[in-house]
């Protein structure tokens, strides 16, 4: 089955841009979302195929995808983006998704 | 709006059974699949199945075949997470989210299931 590799955690200090990967066998070729949790909420989308975003997300948050990673990046970091992320691809062989294991952001 | 709301939290024994649900408004429940995802305490995001209210047609994780039922009701817009013998290891979070295309852009607030003797 398909397998999704993130770092566990990533710091960056206010203000600063922070760069989250997802690793994959030729990931370029999928679409790749984004997903972003706070300590007891339930994840949110922030970007989607790829690079776009949903209304309503900062455009601080973007991505980007090409060869086997693809990464999400925040600019600007400010205190609130302190959370869990989390990438996610629709594997079309076995029809099923597949998430990464999760990259926590730490604002320092 | 678009709202997934989510049934409460539960503790049960080991062995017991259960079945937790997940009710859909705002948009048209038969239109997109609902997926399941599970979370144990601490970790990440684990995908469980899926299921397409307008037709029932159902698709389940390797990992979670044979271990749990997801079916729905659209005539009161609700999809549905069971399970008949549960487990100390079904301790865990359960989310359910609305799938768009590729991805899953409206999640339920989560239930808790706690398994405990």
């Amino acid at each position: 089955s398909y397998v999704l590799t993130q770092p566990p955690s990533v710091s960056v200090a206010p203000g600063q841009t922070a760069r989250i990967t997802c690793g994959g066998n030729n990931i370029g070729s999928k679409s790749v979302h984004w997903y972003q949790q706070k300590p007891g909420q339930a994840p949110v989308l922030v970007v989607h195929d790829d690079r776009d975003r949903p209304s309503g997300i900062p455009e601080r948050f973007s991505g980007s995808n090409s060869g086997n990673t693809a990464t999400l990046t925040i600019s600007r970091v400010e205190a609130g983006d302190e959370a869990d992320y989390c990438c996610q691809v629709w594997d079309s062989i076995s029809d099923h998704a597949v998430f990464g294991g999760g990259t926590k952001l730490t604002v320092l | 709006e678009v709202q997934l709301v989510q049934s409460g939290a539960e503790v049960k024994k080991p062995g017991e059974s259960l079945k937790i649900s997940c009710k859909g408004s705002g948009y048209s429940f038969t239109s997109y699949w609902i997926g399941w995802v599970r979370q144990m305490p601490g970790k990440g995001l684990e995908w469980m199945g899926i299921i397409y209210p307008g037709d029932s047609d159902t698709r389940y994780s390797p990992s979670f075949q044979g271990q749990v039922t997801i079916s729905a009701d659209k005539s009161i817009s609700t999809a549905y997470l069971q399970w008949t013998s549960l487990k100390a290891s079904d301790t865990a979070m359960y989310y359910c989210a609305r799938r768009t295309a590729a991805y899953f852009d409206s999640w339920g607030q989560g239930a808790l299931v706690t398994v405990s003797s």
